[in-house]
């Protein structure tokens, strides 16, 4: 059974800080990783990752992949509080379903 | 706006009564997916159905029924809801077929949020 693990499970800094979130998977025919960020509603989409050791980035946020290890790193810089909110972690196989793992709950204070 | 429709958006029941929640979506996906959410238990795959006419069983699928109606619409049906089912349930919606490796990326519908007293 296709499994994915986050840590840590809650995360409070302040803002400014700089954050790692972790995610590892077990995974059968793995095809991708990817990031979500949840606020209120529904998940929303920040990275998808394929490939060992390329980083993906958009703006403050960064992830990167190690296929080797299996696990991912999604990294915030100089965290604002709007990057409160719940980070998933997904991992596709052979089947295009997602596997999401439990989630960070971040929090930003000011 | 084009996505996934979840509706109700709130619903409560009383245990042992039955419901629906419908989804629908205009992007024309092949695939749509059932997630529900719990604390701490991130989201879990209900059913799922790859194409019109076909569903299969994900994860937790123990006290749910699915339909996949046409290509847009793939509804959930609660036939006697226990307070175990008392979560938030996603829709979500790929233009891919499971596999075939492919990942179109997901749109997921905005939640239902379901309580069972």
């Amino acid at each position: 059974e296709d499994k994915v693990v986050q840590s840590p499970l809650s995360l409070v800094v302040h803002e400014g800080d700089t954050v790692t979130l972790n995610c590892s998977y077990e995974v059968t025919n793995f095809r991708s990783l990817l990031w979500y960020k949840q606020e209120k509603k529904a998940p929303t989409f920040l990275f998808m990752l394929t490939s060992s050791g390329i980083e993906k980035k958009s703006g403050r946020l960064s992830s990167i992949l190690d296929k080797k290890e299996l696990f991912s790193i999604l990294n915030i810089t100089a965290t604002q509080t709007g990057d409160s909110a719940i980070y998933l972690c997904a991992s596709t196989g052979t089947a295009s379903k997602l596997t999401f793992g439990t989630g960070t709950r971040l929090q930003v204070t000011l | 706006n084009a996505g996934v429709t979840q509706t109700p958006k709130f619903q409560v029941l009383k245990t042992g009564q039955s419901m629906t929640l419908q989804c629908a979506q205009d992007m024309n996906h092949n695939s749509m997916y059932w997630y529900r959410q719990d604390p701490g238990m991130g989201l879990r795959l209900i059913y799922y159905s790859a194409s019109e006419g076909t569903t299969d069983k994900g994860e937790v699928p123990n006290g749910y029924n699915v339909s996949r109606l046409n290509k847009r619409e793939f509804s959930l049906r609660l036939e006697s809801a226990a307070p175990s089912q008392t979560s938030v349930y996603f829709c979500a919606s790929t233009k891919g077929t499971p596999g075939a490796g492919e990942y179109y990326g997901y749109t997921f519908g905005s939640g239902t949020r379901l309580t069972v007293v």
